[in-house]
């Protein structure tokens, strides 16, 4: 069964306005962490934020913020003031103690600002 | 956060040769994970490269496919043994450091090419 679920393929959004992007996530473990990373076209995967399961506030990075709903099972990044440079590939993924502490990635949403 | 690197960058090979790609982290790390991005695919774990032992390989993965090094807590290899064009794929090395929030980070990874 898929654990990680993003559920949008791709994503407009204007320059200079917020995105959301979803990730749902399937686990019986109590202790987890949730990652998301962007991948630009050189390939590379650069780490953006992260959320532990047991985390009382929503984690942030700059423009970067992550809207976790524990009851929903919910994990969305939320990127402020979109900027051209933020197209690219967004992957959430997911890290099960009792799994062995490796990635479990979703399928990832293509994010295009548009001017 | 520490530097990560990968060596090579990108390669293209023949079938039914092998390539060696090297990982490196200018500190000492906790985990070291091998992970494997078909094109227009998401990552797939290959591997975690134990230090001083044999590596813990996902089903799927083979150690004679893909014969792992770790010998110290900054380096690791993996190899990618008698390749063929489905091995076509950009392969990722992840790291997880000794303190802090267990947050992961990953090297730019090698785009190889089998023609």
């Amino acid at each position: 069964a898929q654990k990680i679920t993003q559920t949008q393929p791709g994503m407009f959004v204007q320059e200079k306005e917020a995105v959301t992007l979803d990730c749902t996530y399937d686990t019986s473990d109590q202790s987890y962490g949730l990652f998301w990373y962007k991948q630009p076209s050189s390939g590379e995967m650069i780490f953006l934020i992260y959320q532990g399961s047991y985390d009382e506030q929503n984690a942030t990075e700059g423009r970067y913020s992550l809207n976790f709903q524990k009851a929903r099972k919910s994990a969305n990044l939320v990127i402020s003031a979109s900027q051209l440079g933020d197209s690219a590939m967004y992957f959430c993924a997911m890290r099960e103690v009792g799994a062995g502490y490796a990635l479990n990635f979703g399928k990832g949403t293509s994010l295009l600002v548009t001017p | 956060s520490a530097v990560i690197s990968q060596k090579p960058s990108r390669d293209i090979c023949q079938r039914g040769t092998s390539l060696t790609i090297q990982c490196q982290v200018d500190s000492q790390v906790t985990m070291m994970f091998w992970y494997r991005q078909q094109p227009g695919q998401s990552l797939t774990l290959i591997a975690t490269a134990n230090q001083g032992s044999e590596a813990t390989y996902e089903s799927g993965f083979v150690i004679d496919k893909f014969p792992i090094s770790r010998p110290n807590l900054t380096f690791s290899t993996l190899t990618v043994s008698n390749m063929s064009p489905e091995d076509s794929s950009i392969y990722l090395c992840s790291v997880e450091f000794t303190s802090g929030r267990r947050e992961q980070y990953f090297g730019p990874g090698t785009r190889l090419t089998v023609t």
